[in-house]
């Protein structure tokens, strides 16, 4: 079976630090994603992790840990815009098959 | 160009009606996807292709039919749809065993 479970909800003030944690049980992996979603509007893609160990672009970090199927999306210096959806996806081996978790609303407050 | 292009933005159909869903992405992928996503939900796969042939057909109901025409170009077919298929629908389309998937802005579908 597969499973990946992320909180429904969080609220972090402007300036700080956030994370968002994702645990996952899947028959097969071969990466994780993070996702973010503004509402009404598509996905977009924030990283992609194969490997252990934490990966670092801008303001936005994720890490994973194979070994315990789990992963977490970090996120410094919060702004407003980053208010939004953060949908955490495995994709599974041998071919394109890649299941998202039902999504942390994050709200950033003033 | 970065962009995944899917037309129309909007639809309302009756059940008895056959529509198109278009998607179309100049990137030069040859893996391209089409999603279901209900409100609150997370994007759940319906369809992949890849090379323009049909890799994943995730036990999708026949009231849906992909069509690939070429390597730009996505199309779900729907016929005889039912209320409970309101959804958004995203096509998305990566380079094969790549990782980022680039999505579209999704056709925002309701049944009638």
């Amino acid at each position: 079976g597969q499973n990946i479970d992320q909180p429904t909800e969080m609220t972090a003030t402007e300036g700080a630090i956030v994370q968002i944690n994702c645990t996952y049980q899947t028959s097969g992996f071969n990466g994780l994603f993070w996702y973010q979603q503004h509402a009404g509007e598509a996905p977009t893609f924030l990283s992609y992790n194969v490997l252990d160990g934490l990966e670092e672009k801008g303001r936005f970090s994720s890490f994973l840990s194979r070994s315990k199927g789990y992963s977490y999306l970090l996120l410094k210096e919060l702004q407003m815009k980053d208010s939004a959806s953060y949908l955490c996806a495995v994709r599974k081996t041998g071919g394109f098959k890649t299941i998202f978790g039902a999504g942390t609303r994050l709200f950033v407050k003033a | 160009d970065t962009e995944v292009t899917q037309t129309p933005k909007h639809l309302v159909m009756g059940m008895t009606n056959k529509k198109s869903l278009k998607c179309e992405q100049h990137m030069g992928h040859r893996a391209m996807y089409w999603y279901k996503q209900k409100a609150k939900k997370p994007p759940e796969l319906m369809f992949v292709y890849s090379y323009e042939k049909l890799s994943i057909n995730e036990s999708v109901p026949s009231r849906f039919s992909p069509e690939c025409p070429n390597s730009s170009l996505l199309n779900l077919h729907l016929h005889a749809l039912q209320p409970e298929d309101s959804a958004l629908y995203l096509c998305a389309s990566s380079q094969v065993g790549e990782d980022e998937a680039f999505f579209g802005q999704g056709t925002r579908l309701t049944v009638v």
